[in-house]
């Protein structure tokens, strides 16, 4: 498609449960980016993919986060055991470049009650 | 933590008036982006520029960039009310590695007026 789609637009969870997003990529785009925006201004850098493969992950709190971009298939990012603070909009970009221009979903608002 | 810094924070302004943001950053760049968003939307790529350029037009946005006062500005001539969002500044780090992430500021929330 033409557009970055994510799923679902509005997540909600009790805290301790598992929250999975999706996003589907402008196809065509190689590089995949997932940030989380929390308070409506930062944007927090979560995890990079290029193609299949994960190219920078520095930004995840590896213990309960997780993210797969699977050929095929859209890409996830997986939380578990959410906890309060996970509560945030999580955006999903693509890109053809890696230093490009991102092309943005118009993010899950994920709230963890 | 965000390497780019906007500012000012929030700008009023009326229909026709230009509007000016600057954004601060703190280390080496390959390239600058700017990005506007609007309420409840994803962001939206703007314009970009790379560390060896100094200014860029598009449209009626011009970007200026001064890597030695590590510093850019955005102006939007002739602002519409359309132009309402927040507009926030990214910064492709210069590392070591070649990881490709933008590191963003924390915006600035322009609101013109009709």
């Amino acid at each position: 498609g033409e557009e970055v789609a994510q799923t679902p637009k509005h997540l909600v969870r009790g805290e301790g449960q598992k929250a999975k997003l999706y996003c589907a990529p402008i196809k065509g785009h190689s590089y995949v980016f997932w940030y989380q925006q929390v308070l409506k201004n930062e944007f927090k850098f979560l995890i990079s993919f290029q193609n299949e493969n994960v190219f920078d992950e520095t930004g995840m709190p590896k213990e309960r986060f997780s993210a797969k971009c699977l050929p095929n298939s859209p890409c996830s990012l997986e939380i578990q055991a959410t906890k309060l603070e996970d509560s945030a909009v999580y955006f999903c970009a693509s890109g053809d470049q890696g230093r490009g221009p991102q092309h943005f979903g118009d993010g899950t608002r994920l709230s963890i009650l | 933590s965000q390497q780019g810094e906007e500012d000012p924070q929030a700008l009023s302004i009326q229909e026709g008036e230009n509007a000016t943001m600057n954004c601060s950053y703190k280390t080496s760049i390959n390239n600058l982006q700017w990005y506007r968003q609007n309420s409840g939307r994803g962001l939206v790529h703007l314009i970009l520029i790379r560390s060896n350029e100094r200014e860029k037009h598009s449209g009626r946005l011009r970007v200026t960039l001064d890597t030695s006062k590590k510093s850019s500005s955005l102006l939007i001539t002739a602002s519409r009310a359309a132009d309402t969002a927040s507009y926030f500044c990214a910064t492709d780090p210069r590392s070591g590695g070649s990881n490709y992430k933008l590191t963003f500021g924390k915006g600035t929330l322009l609101t013109v007026n009709p």
